[in-house]
């Protein structure tokens, strides 16, 4: 069955480094969505992006965040500046499209982010 | 804006007993409705989901059906197994899809 892939899986940085985390949304899923999960609260939105464009974007992302679809396959999300408050768990997701709108979101199984 | 409610967390069942997790939204429109379960050390997967009023997603054993006089997508199960503790979230999006909105979690621990 196919699956949403995340790399790495956990990932340690200093404070101000930049990161990337990387993600392979399911081969035919037009719609791309990054969301975190701070440790022992919500999972929250940060941004959608479609047609190689982002469609909708929260507060939580900010200009230290960016993201891209460097080709066909991966999904990146970009933090140039690290804080300590970007410690949590990123989740990838992608859904396709049916005739009647966008499918359920298929989520990757995340990339635990520390900041030290 | 849109919101999502649970009840808290943790729930403590024994095994075999019967589950009910509630869940309310606010939303304009027809909102879609889902359940997502995060086991232990993993990501987030669909349970069920219902996308327009008095229906009824059904998995694993699991029902929630999609109340809009009363708001509301409680998630049951009529005899839940240790298997089944999780963190057990209920989420909304747009009937045509996008972002999705989540509730804070409720964790389930099931005992033998």
């Amino acid at each position: 069955e196919p699956e949403v892939t995340q790399t790495p899986s956990h990932q340690v940085t200093q404070m101000g480094q930049e990161v990337i985390l990387r993600c392979v949304p399911i081969s035919n899923h037009l719609y791309f969505y990054w969301y975190r999960q701070i440790l022992g609260q919500k999972v929250e939105f940060l941004v959608s992006f479609y047609n190689n464009e982002i469609s909708e974007k929260s507060e939580i992302f900010d200009d230290q965040f960016s993201v891209e679809r460097p080709d066909g396959s991966n999904f990146t999300l970009k933090i140039r500046s690290t804080k300590l408050e970007d410690s949590a768990m990123y989740f990838c997701a992608s859904s396709g499209w049916s005739g009647q709108g966008q499918e359920t979101q298929y989520f990757g199984p995340g990339t635990r982010l520390l900041v030290l | 804006g849109n919101s999502v409610t649970q009840m808290e967390g943790p729930v403590t069942l024994s095994e075999e007993a019967f589950l009910t997790i509630n869940c309310t939204y606010t939303a304009t429109g027809y909102p879609s409705l889902f359940w997502y379960v995060q086991y232990p050390g993993e990501g987030l997967q669909l349970l069920l989901k219902a996308t327009k009023a008095d229906d009824k997603g059904s998995n694993k054993g699991f029902e929630a059906t999609y109340r809009k006089e009363t708001t509301s997508f409680h998630l049951e199960k009529g005899s839940v197994q240790v298997s089944d503790s999780a963190v057990y979230f209920c989420a909304l999006s747009g009937n045509q899809g996008g972002k999705l909105i989540f509730g804070q979690g409720t964790e389930l621990s099931v005992k033998p």
